[in-house]
Order: structure tokens, then sequence, then C-alpha cells
């Protein structure tokens, strides 16, 4: 399984664009990059999912590279709110045998 | 839909009890699994499963047992419950899906908060 390595912390101001980096040096060439967010005493919630290139929905943007051996989050514009842990996956689900693994995630402080 | 419930939302138990954690989601998924959650730490997968009849153990598997006869359902056994066990416990679920490409979306329960004294 890819491990992955990120932030254990980083702060922001509100207003401010964040990118919060993940490596995968071991990434698979079948692995997806994903990323959730957690609140705290909430589960974690689906933020954005990526194979190659970049991806972008409603909520961030996605950059992974040509070798896939990091990916970076994008959050446009942060609010107070995006205060939060972020979690970055990378592996394959069961249809292709494999499993989800967490790692320590980014805890990201959002300030006035 | 209701999602994924999980119940009960918190439990104290005593060292050598047992007791099972419920997860059940309402959405028709196929891939469910169970992750504990320390304080300050992130999530460690215990079990999880990729349909009815079929399981597979995760990182943290020691001392929890799962069974999934249902599609709807994915409780969680703690055969004899230990201090180190006291943690945040989360359910997830997932779709199966096909084509490319997929999604690796969670659907994430509220969590149990299990303390083991």
């Amino acid at each position: 399984l890819a491990k992955t390595t990120q932030p254990i912390s980083m702060d922001s101001y509100e207003g401010q664009e964040v990118n919060i980096t993940c490596s995968h040096n071991n990434i698979a060439t079948n692995d997806y990059i994903t990323w959730y967010q957690q609140f705290p005493s909430q589960g974690p919630r689906f933020i954005i999912q990526g194979y190659k290139t970049k991806v972008t929905n409603e909520v961030a943007s996605l950059f992974i590279p040509a070798d896939r051996k990091s990916s970076t989050l994008s959050l446009p514009r942060v609010s107070l709110s995006d205060t939060a842990v972020y979690y970055c996956l990378v592996g394959r689900l069961y249809n292709q045998g494999g499993k989800l693994i967490f790692g320590q995630g980014t805890e990201l402080s959002v300030k006035p | 839909n209701a999602g994924v419930t999980q119940t009960p939302k918190f439990q104290v138990l005593k060292t050598g009890q047992s007791m099972t954690l419920q997860c059940a989601q309402d959405m028709n998924h196929e891939y469910m699994s169970w992750y504990r959650q320390d304080p300050g730490m992130g999530l460690r997968l215990i079990h999880y499963s990729v349909g009815a009849g079929i399981t597979d153990q995760g990182e943290v598997p020691n001392g929890y047992n799962v069974s999934r006869s249902t599609t709807e359902d994915f409780p969680l056994r703690l055969l004899s419950a230990a201090p180190s066990q006291t943690s945040v416990y989360f359910c997830a679920s997932s779709p199966r899906t096909g084509g490319f490409p997929r999604s690796y979306e969670q659907y994430f329960g509220p969590g149990t908060r299990l303390t083991v004294t």
C-alpha cells in the first residue's frame, strides 16, 4: 500500500488560497488519490479524487504531476469554516483488490 | 435516505466485557469498512467488506471480529474489551462503481465513542 506524507499542520487567513501537498512516492499504477475533510467529532467527508493531471469541483482542485508521486489539494479563498483536518489517501477500493488507508492528516487552521 | 447509521453513540465498557457496535447503510453500497480514531490521530482501518459474506482484515484487526450477512449491516464485535480499545469508531460505506474513473468516495457514519475502563 502506498504510504502518504503530509504536513502535520498549516495556518492560513480568511480569503487566502491554501495548498496542501501530499507525498506518495510508491503509488501504484491503479491507485487513485482521494482527499477527505474531517471536522471535530464528525466522520470524514469526501472532498475530491483524481488519477492524473488536474481535477476541479465546486469545493477544491487537485493537482497531480505526471509522475504521480505527489498531489496538491488547493482550497480557494478559505473561510473560518474550512478549519479542519485534511487527509490524503492513495489506493484502490475492493474491485481492484485494494483498501484505503488514512494517513496522519494535515490540521488546517484558518484565522480571521 | 438515512445514509450510514451507527449505534450506540457512546458506550462505556469494563475490561473483559464484549459488545457489538452496529453499523447500517440504506444506500445499497457493497463496500463497507470500520475505522478507529484515537485522540489526535488519523483513522486506522480495522476490517472491511467487499460484499455480503466477504470480509477482510485492515491495519489493526486484533481484538475485533466482523461479519457481513446482509448488504445493509456490518457489525463490529469486540471480543474482550481492553483499555487500548478506547477510541472513536467510524463505519463507512462506498458504492461499487465501474468504468473510468471509478469513485472512491466513502460515506462515513457519525461514530461511536467507546471508553474501556
